[in-house]
């Protein structure tokens, strides 16, 4: 089966600006998070969503949102875009929870901001 | 506060010896342990788990051994391949609440299995 599909894979903005990163999960999973992934950081949880709601936030400023579509796609946005979110932003779908859940995770989608 | 702590890098190992990678973590919340494997240009893939309630699983080449007391996993991979070269994440999971869980990642190691 297709396995999860992020879109854009490659996007350069500029400070300031606006960006929306696009998660289609695998047919069937209903669990959809985010990750930031940096040189320094690692994996950085964002959020998660379970059927169209948000389940749990990491700490991350409010410029950063995301949503679940009823098909299970998500989308995440960061607004107000700062050097600091060049970064590599994962997304993983599974079943049931984060808890004990064998995530499946897209190739990413780097961002560079100028 | 980095919860999950893997505090070597890197680390290089000769073909068809053993790698050993080690994660150590702060939260005794924790109950669900992960190790995920990073190529260059592709996400992470799962690779093995493990619940607080045992010391050790084996898959394979690969076996995950948890010891609670010490707040420390480590991944062992025998024999070890050039295939084998990648970042490996460690995780771990806890309850936030109302059925909900969190799941921290470690900043990775990236293992490299000399031919």
């Amino acid at each position: 089966k297709a396995g999860v599909t992020q879109t854009p894979r490659y996007l350069i903005k500029t400070r300031g600006q606006q960006v929306t990163l696009s998660c289609s999960p695998i047919s069937g999973h209903r669990s959809v998070s985010w990750y930031q992934q940096t040189p320094g950081q690692g994996l950085q949880f964002l959020f998660e969503y379970f059927s169209e709601t948000q389940r749990n936030k990491g700490n991350f400023p409010g410029r950063f949102s995301g949503r679940q579509f009823s098909n299970s796609r998500s989308e995440m946005n960061v607004s107000t875009l700062e050097l600091g979110d060049s970064a590599l932003y994962l997304c993983a779908s599974y079943l049931g929870s984060l808890g004990t859940g064998e995530l499946f995770f897209g190739e990413g989608s780097r961002l560079t901001v100028l | 506060d980095q919860q999950v702590k893997q505090n070597s890098p890197s680390l290089s190992v000769q073909e068809g010896r053993i790698s050993i990678l080690n994660c150590d973590y702060t939260n005794s919340m924790f109950d669900y342990f992960l190790w995920y494997k990073k190529y260059p240009a592709e996400g992470p893939t799962f690779l093995i788990s493990i619940s607080s309630i045992k010391d050790k699983n084996e898959d394979g080449r690969f076996t995950v051994f948890l010891n609670k007391s010490a707040k420390h996993l480590s991944l062992h991979i025998v024999p070890s391949q050039p295939g084998d070269s990648a970042v490996y994440f460690c995780a771990a999971s806890a309850s936030s609440g109302a059925g909900s869980y969190q799941l921290t990642f470690g900043k990775g190691t990236k293992l490299s299995v000399i031919p």
